[in-house]
């Protein structure tokens, strides 16, 4: 069974640091492009970042730029989201997502549709 | 950035009827938007991919279609479990993807 379960949630101070990881199982998660995805208390979803298969791409939201970052370890098939300078409005569940990826005649392509998700890790900034 | 718009915000039905869910794009997107649905206390699952394509193990009462700017799901003959919250994503131009405010399918 394929599966992504996140960890290292919890809470943490305004200004103050935190390290999420996402551990892949059931699938070799260096043949696919990963995003973290997170959900603030009783609202909707907000993409926040990308890494492509190699961590030759990265992407944020602006409303995280300059204070998170992305990275994986294939060899470890984890995935991890390093939070800086966090704010009270970074609380939210952050979930890890892979997209989409389908191949045909030997070649294989990328929908940028989140397919899989793990089960989420909250994150609560506060004094 | 790409904004999308759901609507409504709240829909009530009872199980067995129909239900219609819209989605709007502020630009066009061509047919790279999708569908998820959440329940409380759960992930996110893709429905939908490319306006109209169904995942992996989706019922066919889920449906999809649009093209451009507009887009519907539509849920025939609601079970009581697709009672949850239903959102749009595009990838039509990203950074950043961007998700729909939601849509709540509540029993009426």
């Amino acid at each position: 069974e394929m599966q992504l379960v996140e960890s290292g949630g919890g809470l943490a101070q305004p200004a103050g640091s935190l390290r999420l990881s996402c551990a892949a199982s059931g699938f070799a998660l260096t043949d696919y492009q990963m995003n973290w995805v997170r959900q603030a208390p009783g609202k909707g979803l907000e993409w926040v970042s990308y890494i492509s298969s190699s961590s030759g791409t990265l992407h944020y939201a602006d409303s995280v730029k300059g204070r998170f970052s992305i990275s994986r370890d294939n060899a470890k098939n984890s995935l991890y989201l390093q939070m800086n300078s966090l704010r009270a409005e970074d609380t939210a569940v952050y979930y890890c997502a892979r997209l989409m990826r389908y191949c045909s005649g030997g070649n294989c392509y990328f929908r940028d549709y989140f397919d899989l998700w793990g089960q989420g890790t909250l994150v609560t900034v506060s004094s | 950035e790409i904004v999308l718009t759901q609507s409504p915000a709240t829909l009530s039905l009872s199980p067995g009827e129909r239900a219609t869910l819209s989605c709007r794009a502020s630009q066009s997107i061509a047919r790279y938007l999708a569908w998820y649905q959440q329940k409380p206390g759960q992930a996110p699952r893709l429905l939908i991919y490319d306006a109209s394509n169904r995942a992996t193990g989706i019922p066919a009462r889920f449906s999809g279609s649009g093209s451009g700017t507009d887009f519907t799901l539509t849920i025939t003959d609601l079970e009581p479990e697709d009672f949850a919250v239903y959102y749009c994503q595009q990838r039509g131009n990203w950074p950043p993807l961007t998700f729909g405010g939601g849509t709540k399918v509540e029993i009426k």
